[in-house]
């Protein structure tokens, strides 16, 4: 069985960057697609972005962005750890959330979740 | 704003039946893009509960079930009991943005 664990900073401090890892384990990270989103107070569930590997030739994961996040975000993958992380940066209370890291498919149906990391950004 | 629209919160007795609406729009559910549901306890992971509409993921109990007409979509938990207590988001696709899209979550409370 497939298991996420996110691991983070908990607390940083605003302007500063954010730095997410999610170690999964019971499953290769280059089959189906992997997320981060978030859980917001008051605003929801939103993605952050999402990665995935192509035909068996394709060697390089390709990298997706939200828009709204795109300048401050920046996604790695280190398939032979099989784990992959989040950078963000100049972060601001408003990024204050719970980052949860999800395998899923090019149209979420996420099977699999991190319980996620609570990140606070403090002003 | 969450790009598909659910009520805030629902409550029932328990053994009621309880629905939860999920209203999209002509880019999301009504054009034709699979519908999932999950549960989510604060603190812990999501869990997938309904995926493609109305397919329940082995271990998911039979009283919960989905459906699925035009640009909305509901998740009907019957026989109520008080592990139904949480909060359930829906979740599908939005082709004029590209990218999935959540729900804002709805708060089952089991009185």
């Amino acid at each position: 069985q497939v298991h996420l664990q996110e691991s983070g900073p908990g607390r940083v401090k605003a302007s500063e960057t954010l730095s997410l890892t999610c170690a999964v384990s019971g499953g290769s990270i280059r089959s189906y697609y992997w997320y981060w989103i978030r859980e917001s107070p008051g605003k929801g569930l939103d993605w952050i972005a999402y990665f995935y590997y192509g035909g068996s030739a394709n060697l390089s994961p390709s990298l997706n962005y939200n828009p709204s996040l795109k300048s401050r975000v920046t996604m790695s993958v280190d398939a032979s750890k099989n784990h992959f992380s989040l950078k963000m940066t100049s972060v601001t209370p408003a990024d204050t959330a719970i980052y949860h890291c999800a395998r899923g498919g090019w149209n979420g149906r996420f099977d699999t979740w991190g319980q996620g990391t609570l990140v606070t950004v403090s002003s | 704003q969450s790009v598909l629209t659910q009520p805030p919160s629902v409550s029932g007795a328990p053994g009621q039946r309880v629905t939860i609406s999920c209203t999209g729009s002509g880019s999301t559910i009504g054009a034709g893009y699979d519908v999932h549901w999950y549960q989510h306890l604060p603190g812990t992971a999501p869990k997938l509960v309904i995926y493609g509409d109305t397919n329940r993921p082995s271990g998911v109990p039979d009283r919960i079930s989905a459906s699925k007409s035009g640009a909305s979509a509901s998740l009907a938990i019957s026989g109520l009991q008080a592990e139904d207590e949480a909060f359930y988001f829906c979740q599908s696709y939005d082709s004029s943005l590209g990218v999935v899209v959540f729900g804002g979550g709805t708060k089952l409370t089991v009185l």
